[in-house]
């Protein structure tokens, strides 16, 4: 079963424009990460926030976690052309040991 | 080394076949994972090895079978699937835990089920 919503399902933008992105979930968990994936290839990591931090910052990716509200966005700022991709949120639900549970994805294409 | 390497890249198998897909890394990560993907799906888990034990599997059909040899290699064997079976199948590893790091991926394997 799938624990993590995202939305949109896709975004069109402008190089140079930002993306972002939001992820929604149902348990608790003890991290949220998002990966990215190009067209039929595998996840590449980006970024990880723990479940006590509230924003977190990679070059030009900002992230968020609400765990009130069971939620994060990414945050991709002065986007590419190379930053056509998918975009999955990814938890791991607490007490459940090494298992993934990944968000609907966020199909993103930016134009040059 | 921070790859994780998977063979074939794509496979082509008949209903009444048996194939293996392989999966290797050299990071001394000791939990692995295989799974499954689907067109503008994202990824489901079908099964965790931890320290070379199976110690997930999510309800996945008999058909797939997989083997954990040692700490580097992971397989996944299969045998009488269906054209639903196709799919392409990652595999990734981590350092064991509460997931309080990341998995690295394969490229996967693109299965086609004929």
């Amino acid at each position: 079963s799938q624990q993590g919503e995202e939305d949109p399902q896709a975004l069109s933008i402008q190089e140079g424009e930002n993306a972002t992105m939001n992820c929604s979930y149902k348990t608790s968990i003890n991290n949220l990460q998002w990966y990215r994936q190009n067209s039929g290839r595998g996840l590449v990591h980006l970024i990880l926030i723990r479940s006590n931090e509230r924003e977190k910052h990679s070059g030009r990716l900002r992230v968020t976690l609400d765990t009130s509200k069971k939620s994060s966005s990414l945050l991709i700022t002065a986007s590419r052309a190379a930053d056509t991709a998918s975009y999955f949120c990814a938890t791991d639900k607490f007490n459940a040991g090494n298992m993934l549970t990944f968000g609907g994805g966020t199909r993103l294409m930016v134009k040059p | 080394d921070t790859e994780v390497t998977q063979t074939p890249k794509h496979l082509v198998m008949g209903m009444t076949n048996k194939k293996s897909l392989k999966c290797e890394q050299h990071m001394g990560h000791r939990a692995m994972y295989w799974y499954k993907q689907k067109a503008k799906k994202p990824p489901e888990l079908m099964f965790v090895y931890s320290y070379e034990k199976l110690s997930i599997n999510e309800s996945v059909p008999s058909r797939f079978s997989p083997e954990c040899p040692n700490s580097s290699l992971l397989n996944l064997h299969l045998h009488a699937l269906q054209p639903e079976d196709s799919a392409l199948y990652l595999c990734a590893s981590s350092r064991p835990g509460q997931g309080k790091t990341e998995a690295f991926f394969g490229q996967g394997t693109r299965l086609t089920v004929v």
